[in-house]
């Protein structure tokens, strides 16, 4: 079946530092592909999303290429801030979002 | 903005309960969703729902029912609690967009 896997974490950055966080999926079809993010205390929120093969999702500095050749869709930002620490997953619709996949998801601390 | 409200952020209950967690959403979303999550494992659907009475069991249904009275409260019940249900519960609701989810219920079996 559909499976997403993401990079274990934590993961743990100085502000300003690069950050990537690597994602691959499997999936029958032609899925869409997102990243949520929580962070503490709160349920996810929705921080990106593409559709598509070779499709940019972008959002507060955040970025992820649909990547069909490598069946990937990696998270990256240029310069992490301190409040960019959370606990970030990556999931895949293959269903008219009717049945979404989640990795486990990476905690991300970023520190002054 | 959605808003998908869970009643409870924290909850303590003793094996062999009766549980009911609440959520409820209010734009008329017709896909509804609980998930748990438990730590290295992400989120595992335990139920869903596409209408009002309608129901599909997710990936780890066992020890776990639902009920989809209205279409804007779907709940989720734990017919006799168990330790090892123990988790973070996320109830979502399905947009255009993608899932909005509720800030979850911690749960707590004693």
């Amino acid at each position: 079946g559909d499976s997403v896997t993401q990079m274990e974490g934590p993961v743990t950055l100085s502000e300003e530092a690069f950050l990537t966080i690597n994602c691959t999926y499997t999936a029958t079809g032609y899925p869409s592909l997102f990243w949520y993010v929580q962070y503490p205390g709160e349920g996810l929120q929705l921080l990106l999303k593409a559709t598509k093969a070779d499709d940019k999702g972008s959002n507060k500095g955040f970025e992820a290429t649909y990547r069909k050749e490598t069946t990937s869709f990696h998270l990256e930002k240029g310069s992490v801030q301190v409040s960019d620490s959370a606990v970030y997953f990556c999931a895949l619709s293959d269903r008219g979002n009717n049945d979404m996949r989640f990795g486990a998801g990476t905690r991300l601390t970023v520190k002054p | 903005d959605v808003k998908v409200t869970q009643s409870s952020r924290y909850l303590v209950k003793r094996t062999g309960e009766k549980v009911f967690l609440e959520c409820v959403q209010d734009m008329d979303h017709e896909n509804m969703f609980w998930y748990r999550q438990d730590p290295g494992l992400g989120l595992r659907l335990i139920y869903f729902s596409y209408d009002v009475k309608m129901k599909e069991k997710g990936d780890i249904p066992e020890g776990y029912s639902v009920s989809r009275e209205k279409k804007e409260r779907f709940s989720l019940i734990l017919e006799s609690a168990s330790t090892n249900q123990t988790s973070m519960y996320l109830c979502a609701s399905l947009a255009n967009y993608g899932y909005t989810f509720g800030s979850g219920t911690r749960l707590t079996v004693v």
